[in-house]
């Protein structure tokens, strides 16, 4: 069965406290894995796109790769305002289009 | 260039009604796709449309159902609602042949 777990569920940073973020994935046909960032009662903003076992993306602090079985999201020295629910998505054509999103990863930055 | 947007913003409902909600994709995007967000959970995917036609579908029962027009925008209509149903409803479009989706900003339905 097709699924995407991420872990931590919730993750408490410091200011300037790197860390990464994981999401591990099943899925047959897989035609991308996306990252999204969700702030509270808002739509998901989309963050990195990844495609290929060994790729890697970077946009500020944040730099995304993917292996054949996981994706990290690696945070570098984080601000409070990187505070926000962040969201893995496989995409799958096998049978249909689909989308499988994993159940995010809280990160709260303390200043 | 427009972002996607959602109407309404909040609706509440009560079980056994039927409900419909509306989607405007963002300006070049041809392909539009519709989720259910429960609270504390990631989005779910309902079904996908392109070209009017739907194209791939998650795990939904067929009271849920959709459509989209010519100048791409789209609808999503639920029957026979149930409470299980209250959650946040997200539409997302994207280019033709493109996984990157842009998502609005959601329409909060609530079930009572």
């Amino acid at each position: 069965e097709d699924q995407v777990t991420q872990s931590p569920e919730a993750l408490r940073l410091q200011e300037g406290e790197s860390s990464s973020l994981n999401c591990s994935y099943t899925v047959s046909g897989l035609r991308g894995l996306f990252w999204y960032r969700q702030d509270p009662g808002k739509g998901p903003e989309f963050l990195f796109t990844l495609y290929s076992a060994g790729e890697e993306k970077e946009k500020e602090r944040l730099k995304a790769t993917l292996t054949k079985k996981e994706s990290f999201l690696h945070i570098t020295a984080p601000k409070p305002e990187d505070s926000a629910t962040y969201l893995c998505a496989v995409h799958t054509n096998t049978g249909g289009f689909k989308t499988i999103f994993g159940a995010g990863t809280r990160l709260f930055v303390k200043a | 260039e427009t972002g996607v947007t959602q109407s309404p913003t909040h609706l509440i409902k009560t079980r056994g009604q039927q409900v419909t909600l509306r989607c405007s994709s963002q300006s070049g995007h041809n392909t539009v796709s519709w989720y259910q967000q429960a609270l504390g959970q990631g989005p779910q995917f309902i079904f996908q449309y392109y070209r009017e036609e739907e194209n791939g579908r998650g795990n939904f029962p067929p009271r849920f159902s959709g459509l989209q027009f010519p100048n791409y925008s789209s609808e999503l209509n639920v029957n026979a609602l149930e409470l299980d149903d209250s959650a946040l409803y997200l539409c997302a479009s994207s280019r033709q042949f493109s996984y990157e989706q842009y998502f609005g900003p959601g329409t909060r339905l609530t079930v009572t």
